[in-house]
């Protein structure tokens, strides 16, 4: 079935720092990649999404790019903020009606 | 923008309750679905609707069901509650049948405490 692996928790980063977020997923056909982010106390919100092979998403400084050859749909930021301190999710969009979440990872930015 | 509505933030009932938690979404999505997220564990689903009536169990349906009488409502019902039900409760929707490319939209969760 499908799957999604992203980079453990939690990171810890300076502000202003680059930050990359791996993720890694497993599926059958072309499934939609998306990022989700949760900030303390709150529900989930889209960051980004690709539909398809070398798609690049991007959104509030954030980027991920679809990449087909090694299944990966990393998140990157050149500059992080205090305010991008929450938890990270890779999610893909299958063959079927369900999202496949990564397990989330936490980022915590310093100022 | 989407806006999916959860009628709770906070809720905190007793053990044996039956529990009824509401989502109500405003863009007339086809699909609505219904999460829990526990540290540790990231979020799992519990039951999903395709269209008013219709629901498909999830990955976790044991000791939930739910009810879509209308296409904009889906409630989730705890028909026994018990501890092990303590969790975050998040309500999506999203457009499309079946295989779509568009995102699920979140509300801002339901926290659910069983005494």
């Amino acid at each position: 079935g499908d799957s999604v692996t992203q980079m453990e928790g939690p990171v810890t980063l300076s502000e202003e720092a680059f930050l990359t977020i791996n993720c890694t997923y497993t599926a059958t056909g072309y499934p939609s990649l998306f990022w989700y982010v949760q900030y303390p106390g709150e529900g989930l919100q889209l960051l980004l999404k690709a539909t398809k092979a070398d798609d690049k998403g991007s959104n509030k400084g954030f980027e991920a790019t679809y990449r087909k050859e090694t299944t990966s749909f990393h998140l990157e930021k050149g500059s992080v903020q205090v305010s991008d301190s929450a938890v990270y999710f890779c999610a893909l969009s299958g063959s079927n009606y369900k999202l496949t979440f990564g397990k989330g990872t936490l980022l915590t930015v310093n100022p | 923008d989407v806006k999916v509505t959860q009628s709770s933030r906070y809720l905190v009932k007793r053990t044996g309750e039956k529990v009824f938690l509401e989502c109500v979404q405003d863009m007339d999505h086809e699909n609505m679905f219904w999460y829990r997220q526990d540290p540790g564990l990231g979020l799992r689903l519990i039951y999903f609707s395709y269209d008013v009536k219709m629901k498909e169990k999830g990955d976790i349906p044991e000791g939930y069901s739910v009810s879509r009488e209308k296409k904009e409502r889906f409630s989730l019902i705890l028909e026994s509650a018990s501890t092990n039900q303590t969790s975050m409760y998040l309500c999506a929707s999203r457009t499309g049948t079946g295989y779509s490319n568009q995102p699920q939209h979140f509300g801002d969760g339901t926290r659910l405490s069983i005494l």
